[in-house]
């Protein structure tokens, strides 16, 4: 069956370094999103791709997130410089073309920022 | 704005049924999505509704109800490994179709 497969699964890191997460969406899904969960929250888009394209960003702190899915297919979400209130699990989810109500999520990030 | 509410916590037994409710204000409502999270797990999905009434799934079933902005999760013949967290998603126009999450209903189910 197939699967997003999200690197690393778990990250710790200094406050002020640079870190990056990488998203490989199920094959054929034109849509893919990047979640911050934070314990005992739901998940909050901080930004949605169709295709290469971003068309919801309106949750990323775009001081210090940056995000790319530069072919259309697999995304890096990068932090630089991390802060403590970075610490949370990092989700990515695909879903196909006008069907963001049927996400298949990747098994997250779990980040730490010491 | 856009808002969900459901309940933080519920506990039921084995065998028993359950209702998680979820009421919602969003902008341009489209439907309401159900996703279930496993301690540590990632979120997967269970039913979406985008007409007025109930969807059945095995075990599980959904309802909504639009013009009254609720909606509902059932659980039936409950089992200990629907012990999760519960949560229902929102699914608007606004400007690009994004998916607004409840802050989740945590689920527990004792013997």
């Amino acid at each position: 069956e197939a699967e997003v497969a999200q690197s690393p699964r778990y990250k710790i890191t200094e406050k002020s370094q640079a870190v990056a997460f990488w998203c490989d969406p199920i094959s054929g899904h034109a849509t893919l999103y990047w979640y911050r969960q934070i314990l005992g929250q739901g998940p909050e888009l901080l930004v949605q791709f169709q295709d290469e394209s971003v068309v919801d960003d309106s949750q990323l702190p775009k001081d210090r997130f940056s995000a790319e899915r530069l072919k259309g297919v697999d995304s890096t979400l990068k932090i630089q410089p991390a802060e403590l209130g970075d610490s949370a699990m990092y989700l990515c989810a695909s879903s196909l073309a006008g069907q963001s109500y049927e996400q298949y999520f990747g098994p997250g990030t779990r980040l730490t920022v010491t | 704005g856009q808002s969900l509410e459901q309940p933080s916590e519920v506990t039921a037994v084995e065998g028993a049924i359950v209702q998680i409710n979820c009421t919602y204000q969003t902008s341009g409502f489209y439907g309401l999505s159900w996703y279930q999270q496993h301690d540590g797990g990632a979120p997967t999905f269970l039913s979406y509704n985008a007409l007025d009434g109930l969807e059945e799934t095995g075990r599980f079933s959904s309802f909504l109800s639009r013009s009254d902005s609720y909606g509902y999760l059932l659980l039936q013949e409950l089992q200990m490994k629907d012990s999760a967290s519960y949560f229902c998603a929102a699914w608007g126009s606004s400007n690009t179709g994004k998916l607004i999450f409840g802050q989740g209903t945590t689920l527990q189910v004792k013997p």
